[in-house]
């Protein structure tokens, strides 16, 4: 079952600030995190580990909220350069797959 | 790049046909995946490999078969095309710890 993204879109201007959900009806016990642009493939962005570890990005953070079984996006101070699809992709139950989101897309203008 | 190409990059068929698309990669890495990708429903999975001649269904594999006789190659089949396959259809492997995917096959189904 695919996880819930919220916002399915969000259009913001060069500087502010946007966060992305992704809600799952099963238990995460790691979340990743990806960028589409139009016409590309997903590009990797960050993974969240329980036990709060993550890796990935260094201008984007995340937060991984096991008990409610959720993970959020940080992007701050956005760059025209952060428009795209955003999706989150949960590992399976036997942690061999990742199960994505249907997406969220940020447009930042200038 | 982590080394992983898809082919075709582009495909029409008819109704009926069979069709297989290729990833090929050169890392070595064991899992490979295959992904479908529509407007409205983000990414989904079809059939993933987790080495030679082993693979496992994914969230959409009806009318979907895979094969991976080599650990560079693994083929997605289409038995009998339909145009509700008419899709962008994405391979992708682990790199570390995150999923690098392939450019992508525009597959259109008249």
């Amino acid at each position: 079952q695919q996880p819930v993204q919220s916002p399915q879109a969000v259009i913001l201007r060069e500087g502010e600030d946007a966060v992305i959900n992704c809600s799952s009806s099963k238990a995460l016990y790691s979340v990743h995190w990806y960028r589409q642009k139009h016409g590309e493939a997903p590009v990797f962005l960050m993974i969240l580990l329980k036990g709060g570890e993550q890796k990935g990005h260094e201008k984007i953070s995340a937060s991984f909220n096991e008990k409610k079984q959720q993970s959020s996006l940080y992007l701050t101070a956005s760059q025209l350069s952060y428009s795209g699809t955003y999706f989150c992709g949960p590992e399976n139950q036997a942690g061999t797959a990742l199960i994505f989101g249907k997406g969220t897309t940020l447009s930042v203008s200038s | 790049d982590a080394g992983i190409t898809q082919s075709p990059r582009h495909k029409v068929t008819e109704t009926g046909t069979p069709v297989t698309l290729r990833c090929h990669q050169t890392e070595n890495h064991r899992y490979m995946y295959w992904y479908r990708q529509d407007p409205g429903h983000g990414l989904r999975l079809i059939h993933y490999s987790y080495g030679v001649k082993d693979t496992d269904k994914g969230e959409v594999s009806d009318g979907y078969s895979v094969s991976r006789s080599k650990t560079e190659d693994f083929l997605l089949t289409l038995e009998s095309a339909t145009s509700s396959q008419t899709s962008v259809y994405f391979c992708a492997i682990t790199a570390g710890y995150g999923y690098t995917f392939g450019s992508g096959t525009r597959l259109t189904v008249v």
